[in-house]
């Protein structure tokens, strides 16, 4: 079944890094997607990775995939306080499908 | 720049209205449009696959005559919510689906929906 499941709140400290984890059941996930939203606003695509990768970087943000785990992690690195939002994880199962979301990680970041 | 855009962003209502929501498509011809629902507690819930030139899917749970989409173009799906009631009162955004090449998903700015 489809199912994404993400931990729904995390605190750092400004300057610190953040790790938000996720884990898919979808195996034949061909994408997966990490989302920020801002308050008040719609959803903002942040990065994504495609199946066959275990590893993207780009600049601050690394997302790492673990395919054989289903488990998907994004790294902020030296959160800022313009990164508090909600983060959502989500994984492309093809077709004309919607994606499938996690629930969201409220994350908070600590002046 | 903005791939997708929403009209209004907010909007009140008295309780027994009917408040139409317009999503467009700006960049691409989306054949396929969704329409979501935004908890207080942050889930995203899916309303429904609207498609266009046919009738929308709804999800189960979903009354498809309080919850009224037409998608009569490419670049424009509109969300209807017919006699809205106070329990209505939420975030509504639309997101179009991308293909060829990446696929995924933009999402517009959002809806704010207040039912008096």
């Amino acid at each position: 079944g489809e199912d994404v499941e993400q931990s729904l709140f995390l605190s750092v400290r400004e300057g610190d890094s953040s790790v938000i984890n996720c884990t898919y059941t979808d195996s034949s996930s061909t994408y997966l997607y990490w989302y920020k939203q801002e308050p008040g606003a719609g959803l903002q695509l942040l990065t994504y990775i495609f199946s066959n990768m275990d590893m993207k970087q780009d600049q601050r943000l690394t997302v790492l995939l673990n395919k054989k785990d289903k488990h998907l992690s994004l790294r902020i690195a030296d959160t800022q306080t313009g990164d508090s939002a909600i983060y959502f994880c989500a994984e492309s199962i093809g077709g004309n499908t919607p994606l499938v979301f996690g629930k969201g990680t409220r994350l908070s970041v600590i002046a | 720049g903005a791939v997708v855009s929403q009209h209004p962003s907010r909007v009140i209502c008295k309780s027994g209205t009917s408040v139409k929501i317009e999503c467009r498509s700006l960049d691409f011809q989306a054949t396929t449009m969704f329409w979501y629902r935004q908890f207080p507690k942050q889930s995203l819930m899916l309303m429904a696959t609207s498609n266009e030139g046919s009738k929308a899917t709804y999800e189960q749970g979903v009354e498809k005559d309080k919850f009224l989409i037409n998608h009569a173009s490419l670049t424009l799906s509109t969300l209807t919510v017919t006699s809205a009631h106070p329990e209505d009162s939420s975030f509504y955004i639309c997101s179009i689906r991308t293909s060829g090449g990446l696929e995924t998903q933009y999402f517009g700015p959002g809806t704010r929906l207040l039912v008096l």
